[in-house]
Parts: C-alpha cells; structure tokens; sequence
C-alpha cells in the first residue's frame, strides 16, 4: 500500500531565506508525485508533479522539488520565500495502477518579517 | 469561474440530522473524486465517479454516506444520521480522463464544504 509521511508538522522560517518541505513516501510500483498548496479557507492548488524524466521539477511560485527514488523522497525547496507562503502544503502519491491521491498530513509554512 | 464549485461552503447541523452537498466540477471532465479532510490531516480519499459510474469507495465511506452523480456532470454527497466525527472538510475534485487511458490527469480541487456537527 501506499502511503506519505511529511517529516515536520510546521516549519517556521523568516521572509528571504531558503525552506525545504520534506516528504517521504512508500510504494511497490511505480508512482506519481505531487506538491499541493492550501491558503485559508481554500482548496487545494497544484504547485508541481513528478511523473517522469528529470528527477528535479519545477513548479509555480518559484518552487522546485527533487525526486530520489533511493531515498524515497521528494522534498519540496525554495530559495527565497515571501510573506504570501504562508499556508498548508501537502504532499501526495498517486500510483500508476490507482486513480486516488494519497496525502500526507501536511506541514505548515509560516513566514515571519 | 470555470473551476470546480461546492456548495454551501459551510453547514452546521445537529447530531442526528441528514446533511447533502453539491459538487459541480470542470464541465468537460469525466471524473470526479470526493475527499475528507479532518482537522490538522491530509485529505483522504472517500470515492470516484468516471461519468455516473461509481468505480471506488473507501472503507471510510460508512453506509450512512451515499454519493450519487446522477447524470456524469454535478455530485452529491449525503450524509445520513450526522454523527460528531463526521465534522470535517468535504473537498471535491475532477478530472479529464483520456479514452487511451492510463498516463496522467490532473485532479482539479473545489473550494471545499465545511461540516460542524454539533
């Protein structure tokens, strides 16, 4: 079965300096990877997606995650973060042979002046 | 707005009453998901429409839920004899998929229906 965990339930972090998401997931097949966003009282928006090919993507927002399938980890990274990211990102799998999505519980970003 | 729409955005109801919401996706998409999200959790999946069929449920979806999409466009998601557990974020989402099948489709999300059960 698959399955994600999200290392860190919230990151806090100041305005201009660099953030990295972990995730981790599980899987015996092949799968898909994403990164969502979740402003207040909103839903889920897709920020990148690993399918296939280049195991470094990236998304919008100035966002990039790298896919390393030994360590089964696909931690999402910016380099300079804004005030505006703050809010919840979650990470998901979707397998090649399921049509759900499997999130982790997320982890809050919360960007201070 | 040409995204998905949920509607109402909020419900409160009593315990013991029946509650249904409306998910009206992206007009040309075939699929449609339903997820719960509880507080401080990741969404977790609950079923999937391709047109009206209903092609998955997740063991979450007790027999007091029951997901119609009656004519493969808009869904409803009823909720009989609420219990306080069942408070939570109702999201919906779509999707196009490719009579080719297989590969990837993009699940776009609604805005959510929040449900207090009090």
């Amino acid at each position: 079965a698959q399955s994600v965990t999200q290392l860190d339930s919230q990151v806090p972090v100041f305005e201009e300096a660099p953030v990295e998401l972990r995730c981790n997931y599980s899987s015996s097949v092949s799968v898909y990877l994403f990164w969502y966003v979740q402003y207040p009282n909103q839903g889920l928006q897709l920020l990148l997606k690993y399918l296939s090919g280049s195991t470094l993507v990236k998304g919008i927002n100035g966002f990039e995650a790298e896919f390393n399938k030994s360590q089964t980890s696909f931690h999402l990274r910016k380099p300079s973060v804004h005030i505006s990211d703050t809010a919840e990102y979650f990470c998901a799998v979707r397998s090649g042979g399921y049509n759900k999505l499997i999130f982790g519980a997320g982890t809050r970003l919360a960007v201070h002046p | 707005d040409t995204g998905v729409s949920q509607n109402p955005r909020h419900k409160i109801t009593k315990r013991g009453q029946n509650v249904t919401f409306r998910c009206d996706p992206i007009s040309e998409h075939n699929r449609l998901y339903w997820y719960r999200q509880t507080l401080g959790q990741g969404p977790e999946f609950l079923t999937y429409f391709q047109n009206e069929a209903q092609l998955e449920k997740s063991r979450l979806l007790s027999d007091r839920f029951s997901a119609e999409r009656p004519k493969g466009s808009f869904s409803t998601l009823e909720i009989q004899r609420t219990e306080q557990g069942d408070s939570a974020m109702y999201l919906c989402a779509s999707s196009l998929e490719m009579a080719s099948g297989g590969g990837y489709n993009e699940q776009f999300f609604g805005p959510g229906t929040r449900l207090t059960v009090l």
